[in-house]
């Protein structure tokens, strides 16, 4: 069973604040994506990543940036985490060319 | 046209009826298709794939129509347990994938 898992299951953090989630998956998959859910407005891709030290930005990268070191993990920072960055973070993995993503159980991420 | 769109809903029906959900997509090149499944506070998983004109699973159907540009996910004799969210996916390319916003599900009693 692929398994993909996220540091935290909720995080409060201030205002200002750098923030960082960790994503890992134990499949050797070679696509890592990182997403916002927010109601209404479905599953929004900020960055993903094919390989490592790849990097491109999705739909809305503004405001944060992603480190991949090491295939199996893929790091999501918040530089200086703003209120409007309150949202469900959702990593997920697949093969390369794959369709099939399998996700972590997400973040729920409150900024103060 | 937004690049992926879903009737949001609440879809509410009673236990065995039928329910179907459109969906519609802006990128003609797109060739496979998915729908995801995510339950209330859990993440999406992979319900059925669509590559040609449609697929079927059971009590599920999904359906494919290029030239109007859409596809459809029928459900047969709803159960309590069908009751979700239900995301249409639609790949740019290989490795990238745009999730509509959803369709909520809720089979009552």
């Amino acid at each position: 069973d692929v398994k993909v898992t996220q540091s935290s299951r909720y995080l409060v953090k201030r205002t200002g604040e750098k923030v960082f989630l960790e994503c890992v998956q134990d499949m050797d998959h070679e696509n890592m994506f990182w997403y916002r859910q927010d109601p209404g407005l479905g599953l929004r891709l900020i960055y993903f990543s094919y390989d490592v030290k790849m990097k491109e930005k999705g739909d809305i990268p503004e405001g944060y940036s992603v480190s991949r070191e090491k295939k199996e993990r893929f790091s999501l920072i918040l530089e200086s985490a703003s209120t409007n960055q309150t949202s469900m973070y959702l990593c997920a993995s697949s093969l390369w060319g794959g369709n099939e993503q399998y996700f972590g159980p997400g973040t729920r991420l409150t900024v103060t | 046209r937004k690049e992926v769109e879903q009737d949001p809903g609440p879809f509410n029906v009673p236990e065995g009826a039928t329910v179907a959900f459109n969906c519609t997509y802006s990128n003609s090149a797109s060739q496979s298709f998915f729908w995801y499944r995510q339950d209330c506070r859990k993440e999406p998983k992979l319900l059925m794939s669509v590559y040609s004109s449609g697929n079927e699973d059971g009590r599920f159907t999904a359906q494919l129509n290029r030239a109007s540009q859409y596809i459809s996910l029928l459900i047969r004799d709803s159960k309590l347990s069908d009751s979700a969210t239900y995301l249409c996916v639609v790949p740019l390319n290989n490795n990238d994938m745009r999730f509509g916003a959803g369709t909520r599900l809720t089979v009552k009693p």
